[in-house]
C-alpha cells in the first residue's frame, strides 16, 4: 500500500514567517504534487515535480516555493506566509504517464492545515 | 479558467437510492478521469478511475460513465449508503498534471 506521510497535520504560523511544510512518499514514485484545498474552490494545484530538482509550476504558485532533493521527499516553501495562505495543504505522488502502470492514481497524505495569524 | 467543473455544491440521497454526481470538463486533451472521496481532515481517497478510450469502468458500487463528445462524466453510487457522505472530486489528467474540481458534498439520508 502506498504511503504519504505529511510531517505535520497541523501547524500555527506568523505572518511573515518562512513556513516548511514536508511530505514523503514510500513507493518510488516519480511524480510528486502540493495541493491546496479551501471551501468552494476544490483542490487548486500549487507545484508539481516529475523527478528530482524538478519542478513545474501548478495553477497558483505565487508565494510558494518547492524543493525536491531526493526521490522520496517533496517540501513546499511559504517564503514569507500571509493570511491568505492558510488552508489544507495536500501532497500527493503517483507513477508517471510513460511507467508500465500507465493510469495510476494520484495518492494523498492525510494533510497539514496551516493557520497563518 | 475553470477545466474541470462540477456544477452542484452539494446533493442529497436516500439511503438505498442511486447517487449520480456530474462532472463536466473543457479540454479534450485529458486522457484519463478519476473520482475521489474526501471526509473532513482527511486526504482524498482514489475511488475509480476511467481511460479516455473507455466509455465505462464498474468497480462494485461505484460506475463511471464517460461521454468524450458531451465532455462530461458521472459517478453513480448504487445502492447510496451512510458511509457513502463525503465531499466528492472529480479528475481529469493532461500529461503528468491532474486538475481537480471543485467537489461535490454528497448526504445521505437515512
Amino acid at each position: 500500500d502506498v504511503k504519504v506521510t505529511q510531517s505535520s497535520r497541523y501547524l500555527v504560523k506568523r505572518t511573515g514567517e518562512k513556513v516548511f511544510l514536508e511530505c514523503v512518499q514510500d513507493m518510488d514514485h516519480e511524480n510528486m504534487f502540493w495541493y491546496r484545498q479551501d471551501p468552494g474552490l476544490g483542490l487548486r494545484l500549487i507545484y508539481f515535480s516529475y523527478d528530482v530538482k524538478m519542478k513545474e509550476k501548478g495553477d497558483i504558485p505565487e508565494g510558494y516555493s518547492v524543493s525536491r532533493e531526493k526521490k522520496e521527499r517533496f517540501s513546499l516553501i511559504l517564503e514569507s506566509a500571509s493570511t491568505n495562505q492558510t488552508s489544507m495543504y495536500l501532497c500527493a505522488s503517483s507513477e508517471p504517464t510513460y511507467s508500465s502502470s500507465y493510469n495510476s492514481p494520484l495518492h494523498f497524505g492525510n494533510g497539514t492545515r496551516l493557520t497563518v495569524t | 479558467d475553470q477545466q474541470v467543473k462540477q456544477n452542484s455544491p452539494s446533493l442529497s440521497v436516500q439511503e438505498g437510492r442511486i447517487s449520480i454526481l456530474n462532472c463536466d470538463y473543457t479540454n479534450s486533451m485529458f486522457d484519463y478521469f478519476l473520482w475521489y472521496k474526501k471526509y473532513p481532515a482527511e486526504g482524498p481517497t482514489f475511488l475509480i478511475s476511467i481511460s479516455s478510450i473507455k466509455d465505462k469502468n464498474e468497480d462494485g458500487r461505484f460506475t463511471v460513465f464517460l461521454n468524450k463528445s458531451a465532455k462530461h462524466l458521472s459517478l453513480h453510487i448504487v445502492p447510496s449508503q451512510p458511509g457513502d457522505s463525503a465531499v466528492y472530486f472529480c479528475a481529469a489528467r493532461i500529461d503528468d498534471k491532474i486538475i481537480f474540481g471543485k467537489g461535490t458534498r454528497l448526504h445521505i439520508l437515512p
